[in-house]
């Protein structure tokens, strides 16, 4: 079956620009995860949904950092005024909402932003 | 939270039993153990999670110490495609956080 998708797989930026990053997760899946993983790290956690709400923005490193999940399936991360700080891979990952079972997430390929 | 301690880097002879250790000292009586891996240029992959009880998958196995203070992931017959960062999470406050992990290579 198809997994989590994300795309675009490569971005480019000029600093300053504003870039949009749109993540597909598997079909029923009702939570949905963002996180940021620079080059050589581990991820680090973004922001969470549950459905269309979304129940933990706290990662978000700043206010130009935004995230949707208007009906509940895609999810946009939008970046405002990029940084070259804010290279990096952006994961989505998605998981059915049971118990300890949310946190057995499908992650996507990922999403390299770089920004010049 | 707790934290998670693990070696940066182990080899393992292919098909032979590969032993990944994860300290978590400072874990609390009801927070999860999970273990993730990230193989080159893909996301992460879930593999297992237990909470005191030893676990097995079909990927591998998890031992977790009476005490709970660490934990052993287990591939039992390691292939090439097991070469990735093994990630040894303690879930708390309702997030996944990833440490730098054990960068895991399966040698021919």
């Amino acid at each position: 079956g198809a997994g989590v998708s994300q795309s675009p797989r490569y971005k480019v930026a000029k600093r300053g620009q504003d870039v949009a990053l749109r993540c597909d997760p598997i079909s029923g899946h009702v939570s949905l995860f963002w996180y940021q993983q620079a080059l050589g790290q581990g991820p680090e956690f973004l922001t969470y949904f549950q459905n269309e709400a979304q129940l933990d923005k706290s990662g978000l490193p700043s206010d130009r950092f935004f995230a949707e999940r208007p009906e509940g399936s895609v999810s946009t991360l939008k970046i405002q005024r990029t940084q070259q700080e804010d290279s990096a891979v952006y994961l989505c990952a998605s998981s059915s909402s049971s118990g300890s079972s949310v946190y057995e997430q499908y992650f996507g390929p990922g999403t390299r932003l770089t920004v010049t | 939270d707790a934290k998670t301690t693990q070696p940066t880097s182990m080899d393992c002879a292919e098909g032979r039993a590969a032993n990944l250790p994860c300290n978590h000292s400072t874990i609390s009586g009801n927070e999860y153990v999970y273990w993730y891996r990230q193989i080159h240029s893909q996301g992460p992959q879930y593999i297992i999670h237990g909470l005191k009880n030893n676990e097995t998958n079909e990927m591998a196995s998890l031992i977790i110490t009476e005490d709970r203070k660490s934990s052993t992931l287990i591939l039992p017959h390691a292939t090439l495609r097991d070469t990735a960062v093994y990630y040894c999470i303690v879930l708390s406050q309702g997030q996944l956080t990833f440490g730098s992990g054990t960068q895991l290579t399966v040698l021919p």
